[in-house]
């Protein structure tokens, strides 16, 4: 089961949009939001994070929003470029059993130059 | 600072061969991870460790093993692989320590079951 879902699959924005990517959960017991990025052959990468007691996060053109009741949570990439085309995606954990991470499903974003 | 280093990078092997994925960390974090990742499916956490001689199943731990008998090296095993192994292997590590840390990946190992 799938426990964080994650919206679109795929995204194609030109430079300077602001591309959105989409998850919720089911599971509240999650405390811990984080957001990484993986660039081909490569590894995720912590891009951003975000704990249940803040509604938004921002650093620098990455911005995590929180909606709690809700159980959803999205990225907003502000005045996006090429060099952003990357797969993001979403994860959670919880307390205990060393912080594992449940991760969506991904998304790939292009942004076209 | 090498942070996370898998080996090998690429292996192609036959149904029923065995191998094993080393992981190596040198930032003396305690906690350690293997995922799998597919298509359309994220990353699933396969095994995990919290400190050297221990080790727990995640999500999908089915024909694999794990050994961590270094606080540096983190080792997955299949031993007798199938088709359905086929996937990208990713290693992290957290410290594990005080505050959420986060996980740091290594670039991965690109397996293929023939």
């Amino acid at each position: 089961q799938q426990q964080v879902k994650q919206s679109p699959q795929s995204l194609i924005v030109q430079k300077g949009g602001i591309p959105i990517i989409n998850c919720a959960y089911e599971n509240t017991a999650f405390d811990y939001f984080p957001w990484y990025q993986q660039f081909p052959g490569k590894g995720p990468a912590l891009l951003i994070a975000i704990r249940p007691d803040v509604s938004e996060k921002k650093e620098g053109r990455f911005t995590i929003s929180f909606n709690k009741s809700a159980k959803q949570f999205s990225l907003h990439i502000m005045d996006s470029q090429p060099g952003d085309s990357a797969t993001y995606f979403c994860a959670a954990s919880t307390r205990g059993s060393a912080r594992q991470l449940t991760f969506g499903s991904g998304t790939q974003l292009t942004v076209l130059p | 600072n090498a942070g996370v280093t898998q080996t090998p990078k690429f292996r192609v092997l036959k149904t029923g061969q065995s191998m094993t994925l080393l992981c190596a960390q040198d930032m003396n974090h305690e906690y350690m991870y293997w995922y799998r990742q597919d298509p359309g499916m994220g990353l699933r956490l396969i095994h995990y460790s919290v400190g050297e001689g221990t080790t727990a199943k995640g999500e999908v731990p089915d024909g694999y093993n794990v050994s961590r008998l270094k606080k540096q090296n983190f080792l997955l095993g299949l031993e007798s692989a199938a088709p359905s192994q086929t996937s990208v292997y990713f290693c992290a590590s957290s410290s594990g320590q005080g505050a959420i840390q986060p996980q740091h990946f290594g670039d991965g190992t690109r397996l293929s079951i023939l």
